[in-house]
Protein backbone atom coordinates (compact mmCIF):
# COMPACT_ATOMS: atom_id res chain seq x y z
CA UNK A 1 0.00 0.00 0.00
CA UNK A 2 1.07 3.55 -0.80
CA UNK A 3 2.11 6.28 1.89
CA UNK A 4 3.09 9.25 2.34
CA UNK A 5 4.99 11.13 5.12
CA UNK A 6 5.38 14.90 6.26
CA UNK A 7 7.97 14.49 9.11
CA UNK A 8 7.97 18.24 9.67
CA UNK A 9 4.30 19.13 11.29
CA UNK A 10 4.69 22.61 11.78
CA UNK A 11 7.63 25.23 10.46
CA UNK A 12 8.52 28.64 11.24
CA UNK A 13 10.03 30.79 9.10
CA UNK A 14 10.78 34.64 8.41
CA UNK A 15 9.42 36.75 5.68
CA UNK A 16 12.07 36.54 3.21
CA UNK A 17 13.94 33.30 4.46
CA UNK A 18 13.88 29.96 1.95
CA UNK A 19 11.59 27.07 3.12
CA UNK A 20 12.01 23.86 2.41
CA UNK A 21 8.83 21.26 3.05
CA UNK A 22 9.75 17.57 2.82
CA UNK A 23 8.01 14.51 1.98
CA UNK A 24 8.66 10.74 1.71
CA UNK A 25 6.69 8.10 -0.16
CA UNK A 26 6.29 4.75 -0.17
CA UNK A 27 5.32 3.33 -3.62
CA UNK A 28 6.05 0.21 -5.65
CA UNK A 29 6.62 2.04 -9.26
CA UNK A 30 7.09 5.51 -10.45
CA UNK A 31 4.00 7.61 -8.53
CA UNK A 32 2.05 10.74 -9.54
CA UNK A 33 3.23 13.33 -6.87
CA UNK A 34 1.25 16.72 -5.84
CA UNK A 35 1.84 19.27 -3.41
CA UNK A 36 -1.59 21.19 -2.61
CA UNK A 37 -1.71 24.51 -0.35
CA UNK A 38 -4.45 24.82 2.01
CA UNK A 39 -4.70 28.70 3.08
CA UNK A 40 -6.67 29.07 6.49
CA UNK A 41 -10.46 28.27 6.47
CA UNK A 42 -10.17 27.18 2.56
CA UNK A 43 -10.35 24.08 0.50
CA UNK A 44 -6.96 22.39 -1.19
CA UNK A 45 -5.49 24.09 -3.86
CA UNK A 46 -2.91 22.57 -6.14
CA UNK A 47 0.81 24.12 -5.84
CA UNK A 48 2.49 21.98 -8.23
CA UNK A 49 2.31 17.92 -9.57
CA UNK A 50 5.02 15.28 -11.22
CA UNK A 51 3.92 12.97 -13.61
CA UNK A 52 7.09 12.33 -15.19
CA UNK A 53 9.81 14.18 -16.98
CA UNK A 54 12.26 16.23 -15.98
CA UNK A 55 12.70 15.81 -11.99
CA UNK A 56 12.74 19.49 -10.95
CA UNK A 57 9.20 20.97 -11.17
CA UNK A 58 7.86 24.45 -11.02
CA UNK A 59 4.69 25.31 -9.76
CA UNK A 60 2.60 28.43 -8.90
CA UNK A 61 3.24 31.01 -6.24
CA UNK A 62 7.22 30.33 -6.81
CA UNK A 63 6.86 26.66 -5.67
CA UNK A 64 9.13 24.19 -7.17
CA UNK A 65 9.48 20.48 -6.07
CA UNK A 66 12.38 18.11 -6.74
CA UNK A 67 11.54 14.28 -7.22
CA UNK A 68 14.50 12.06 -6.46
CA UNK A 69 13.31 8.37 -7.25
CA UNK A 70 16.58 7.11 -5.18
CA UNK A 71 15.22 9.13 -1.53
CA UNK A 72 12.01 8.26 -2.59
CA UNK A 73 11.55 12.29 -1.62
CA UNK A 74 9.52 15.17 -3.30
CA UNK A 75 10.47 18.16 -1.79
CA UNK A 76 8.79 21.58 -1.87
CA UNK A 77 10.62 24.55 -1.56
CA UNK A 78 10.63 28.08 -2.40
CA UNK A 79 13.09 30.92 -2.57
CA UNK A 80 12.06 33.87 -0.40
CA UNK A 81 9.07 33.10 1.74
CA UNK A 82 5.92 35.89 1.96
CA UNK A 83 3.18 36.78 4.57
CA UNK A 84 0.81 35.12 2.44
CA UNK A 85 2.82 31.82 2.54
CA UNK A 86 1.68 30.70 5.81
CA UNK A 87 -1.05 28.11 5.31
CA UNK A 88 -0.86 24.14 5.44
CA UNK A 89 0.59 21.90 2.50
CA UNK A 90 -0.08 18.63 1.99
CA UNK A 91 1.81 16.12 -0.19
CA UNK A 92 -0.12 13.10 -1.88
CA UNK A 93 0.89 10.21 -4.11
CA UNK A 94 -1.18 9.09 -6.81
CA UNK A 95 -1.20 5.32 -8.28
CA UNK A 96 -0.79 5.15 -12.21
CA UNK A 97 -3.73 4.35 -14.38
CA UNK A 98 -6.10 5.16 -11.22
CA UNK A 99 -7.49 8.59 -9.53
CA UNK A 100 -6.85 8.02 -5.77
CA UNK A 101 -4.49 10.16 -3.49
CA UNK A 102 -3.25 9.19 -0.81
CA UNK A 103 -2.05 12.18 1.53
CA UNK A 104 0.68 13.13 4.31
CA UNK A 105 -0.51 14.21 7.19
CA UNK A 106 0.23 17.72 6.42
CA UNK A 107 3.12 20.72 7.37
CA UNK A 108 1.63 23.98 8.66
CA UNK A 109 3.77 26.77 8.07
CA UNK A 110 4.15 29.97 10.36
CA UNK A 111 5.73 33.06 8.57
CA UNK A 112 7.35 35.97 11.12
CA UNK A 113 7.15 39.52 10.09
CA UNK B 1 -12.63 27.66 -14.10
CA UNK B 2 -13.64 24.61 -11.89
CA UNK B 3 -15.77 24.97 -9.05
CA UNK B 4 -16.46 22.66 -6.87
CA UNK B 5 -19.52 23.53 -4.07
CA UNK B 6 -20.29 21.87 -0.90
CA UNK B 7 -23.56 22.79 0.95
CA UNK B 8 -22.66 24.36 4.06
CA UNK B 9 -19.45 25.76 5.51
CA UNK B 10 -20.35 25.00 9.43
CA UNK B 11 -23.24 22.34 10.33
CA UNK B 12 -23.98 21.56 13.80
CA UNK B 13 -25.68 18.29 14.62
CA UNK B 14 -26.38 15.93 18.13
CA UNK B 15 -25.53 12.15 18.33
CA UNK B 16 -27.89 10.22 16.64
CA UNK B 17 -29.22 12.86 13.61
CA UNK B 18 -29.02 11.98 9.95
CA UNK B 19 -26.36 14.33 8.10
CA UNK B 20 -26.54 15.23 4.70
CA UNK B 21 -23.53 16.22 2.68
CA UNK B 22 -23.84 17.67 -0.26
CA UNK B 23 -21.09 18.66 -3.27
CA UNK B 24 -21.72 19.61 -6.77
CA UNK B 25 -18.98 20.13 -9.21
CA UNK B 26 -20.03 22.44 -12.89
CA UNK B 27 -16.79 20.50 -15.07
CA UNK B 28 -18.19 17.07 -16.08
CA UNK B 29 -16.04 14.44 -14.08
CA UNK B 30 -16.10 11.35 -13.82
CA UNK B 31 -14.63 10.84 -10.68
CA UNK B 32 -15.62 12.47 -7.45
CA UNK B 33 -14.47 11.64 -3.91
CA UNK B 34 -15.13 12.09 -0.01
CA UNK B 35 -12.35 12.96 2.48
CA UNK B 36 -12.38 13.95 6.10
CA UNK B 37 -9.47 15.98 7.35
CA UNK B 38 -8.14 15.84 10.70
CA UNK B 39 -5.41 17.33 12.70
CA UNK B 40 -1.73 15.36 12.00
CA UNK B 41 -3.72 12.61 10.16
CA UNK B 42 -4.01 14.83 6.69
CA UNK B 43 -6.61 13.72 4.10
CA UNK B 44 -8.38 10.61 4.84
CA UNK B 45 -10.77 8.95 1.64
CA UNK B 46 -13.99 7.75 3.02
CA UNK B 47 -15.66 6.76 -0.53
CA UNK B 48 -15.22 7.59 -4.17
CA UNK B 49 -17.35 7.49 -7.16
CA UNK B 50 -15.94 7.04 -10.79
CA UNK B 51 -19.81 7.30 -12.55
CA UNK B 52 -23.25 7.45 -11.74
CA UNK B 53 -24.82 5.34 -9.03
CA UNK B 54 -21.39 3.55 -8.77
CA UNK B 55 -19.20 3.94 -6.02
CA UNK B 56 -16.36 2.82 -3.88
CA UNK B 57 -15.00 2.23 -0.28
CA UNK B 58 -12.18 4.47 0.49
CA UNK B 59 -9.63 3.98 3.88
CA UNK B 60 -12.56 4.91 6.10
CA UNK B 61 -16.01 4.15 5.10
CA UNK B 62 -17.36 2.58 8.62
CA UNK B 63 -20.37 5.07 10.03
CA UNK B 64 -20.90 6.57 6.11
CA UNK B 65 -22.60 6.13 2.84
CA UNK B 66 -22.64 7.71 -0.54
CA UNK B 67 -25.21 8.40 -3.14
CA UNK B 68 -24.49 9.56 -6.57
CA UNK B 69 -28.20 10.09 -8.81
CA UNK B 70 -26.64 12.47 -11.42
CA UNK B 71 -22.66 13.43 -12.26
CA UNK B 72 -22.16 16.74 -10.84
CA UNK B 73 -23.58 15.66 -7.63
CA UNK B 74 -22.29 13.44 -4.71
CA UNK B 75 -23.56 13.11 -1.28
CA UNK B 76 -21.73 11.82 1.97
CA UNK B 77 -24.25 10.49 4.52
CA UNK B 78 -23.83 9.82 8.08
CA UNK B 79 -26.60 7.36 8.96
CA UNK B 80 -26.06 8.18 12.64
CA UNK B 81 -23.84 10.72 13.73
CA UNK B 82 -21.00 10.22 16.15
CA UNK B 83 -18.79 12.49 17.91
CA UNK B 84 -16.42 10.87 16.50
CA UNK B 85 -17.31 11.90 13.43
CA UNK B 86 -16.48 15.64 13.93
CA UNK B 87 -13.91 16.98 11.72
CA UNK B 88 -13.55 18.79 8.30
CA UNK B 89 -15.34 17.23 4.92
CA UNK B 90 -13.92 17.64 1.56
CA UNK B 91 -14.84 16.91 -1.56
CA UNK B 92 -13.11 16.57 -4.96
CA UNK B 93 -13.70 15.74 -8.05
CA UNK B 94 -11.06 14.55 -10.99
CA UNK B 95 -11.19 13.70 -14.92
CA UNK B 96 -9.10 10.86 -15.65
CA UNK B 97 -5.84 10.89 -13.49
CA UNK B 98 -5.61 14.61 -13.39
CA UNK B 99 -5.81 17.06 -10.77
CA UNK B 100 -8.73 16.96 -8.17
CA UNK B 101 -10.33 19.94 -7.48
CA UNK B 102 -11.49 20.47 -4.04
CA UNK B 103 -14.32 22.24 -2.63
CA UNK B 104 -14.08 24.57 0.31
CA UNK B 105 -14.98 22.10 2.70
CA UNK B 106 -17.57 21.59 5.52
CA UNK B 107 -16.72 21.58 9.10
CA UNK B 108 -19.26 19.23 11.24
CA UNK B 109 -19.64 19.09 14.83
CA UNK B 110 -21.22 16.27 16.61
CA UNK B 111 -22.59 17.39 20.08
Amino acid sequence: AQSVTQPDIHITVSEGASLELRCNYSYGATPYLFWYVQSPGQGLQLLLKYFSGDTLVQGIKGFEAEFKRSQSSFNLRKPSVHWSDAAEYFCAVGEIGGNKLTFGGGTRVLVKP
Amino acid sequence: DVKVTQSSRYLVKRTGEKVFLECVQDMDHENMFWYRQDPGLGLRLIYFSYDVKMKEKGDIPEGYSVSREKKERFSLILESASTNQTSMYLCASVAGTDTQYFGPGTRLTVL
